[in-house]
């Protein structure tokens, strides 16, 4: 079983729908949880991080992060054509010393105006 | 803040030629470098990673290398492509300020292994 698990499904919404996506985890070791947006042919940016179970709000961004289930999601509410991009969960876990990131593969999610 | 610098933006390379992507960092010092591919479908997959000069952790084995000769440059090399090696190559920087679990990445690299 991988340590991160995120559905690369791609998804379409009409412009102003709700986006919720979402990774599974195996890790009880993982402390942050974290949501990174990858435009087309850049890097990815961090959009959101959370590290307590419940919900972070930020503008039309919500993170969700439930511990007993290990499971978290990340919703986007009136979605625009800005936000078409590639959404991937990343949970971090202290290895070594070292702070390590688990990425999960990555949400295309496209937003038809 | 910083900038995470890349280049080539992209390269068209042979199997069996060599490689070398350079990543230079601006605005942060003494920062951790991490050397991720990204290929389709596969998400992120992290390579290297330094905490200081000289100081390369290698996560998968392969053919690939990594050096850091300056605080805020760290190369990406290969002697000898395989057609597997084909994918994104992102570095990234973990300041020491700042929320320690961010990591800002370049613009990356786009490598195809003909």
């Amino acid at each position: 079983q991988k340590e991160v698990e995120q559905d690369p499904g791609p998804l379409s919404v009409p412009e102003g729908a709700i986006v919720s996506l979402n990774c599974t985890y195996s890790n009880s070791a993982f402390q942050y949880f974290m949501w990174y947006r990858q435009y087309s042919r850049k890097g990815p940016e961090l959009l959101m991080y959370t590290y307590s179970s419940g919900n972070k709000e930020d503008g039309r961004f919500t993170a969700q992060v439930d511990k007993s289930s290990k499971y978290i999601s990340l919703f986007i509410r009136d979605s625009q054509p800005s936000d078409s991009a590639t959404y991937l969960c990343a949970m971090s876990a202290r290895v070594g010393g070292n702070n390590r990131l688990a990425f999960g593969k990555g949400n295309q999610v496209v937003v038809i105006p | 803040s910083q900038t995470i610098h890349q280049w080539p933006a992209t390269l068209v390379q042979p199997v069996g030629s060599p490689l070398s992507l350079e990543c230079t960092v601006e605005g942060t010092s003494n920062p951790n470098l991490y050397w991720y591919r990204q290929a389709a479908g596969r998400g992120l997959q992290l390579l290297f990673y330094s905490v200081g000069i000289g100081q390369i952790s290698s996560e998968v084995p392969q053919n690939l290398s990594a050096s850091r000769p300056q605080d805020r440059q760290f190369i990406l090399s290969s002697k000898k492509l395989l057609l597997s090696d084909s994918g994104f190559y992102l570095c990234a920087c973990r300041p020491l300020a700042g929320f320690s679990y961010e990591q800002y990445f370049g613009p990356g690299t786009r490598l195809t292994v003909t």
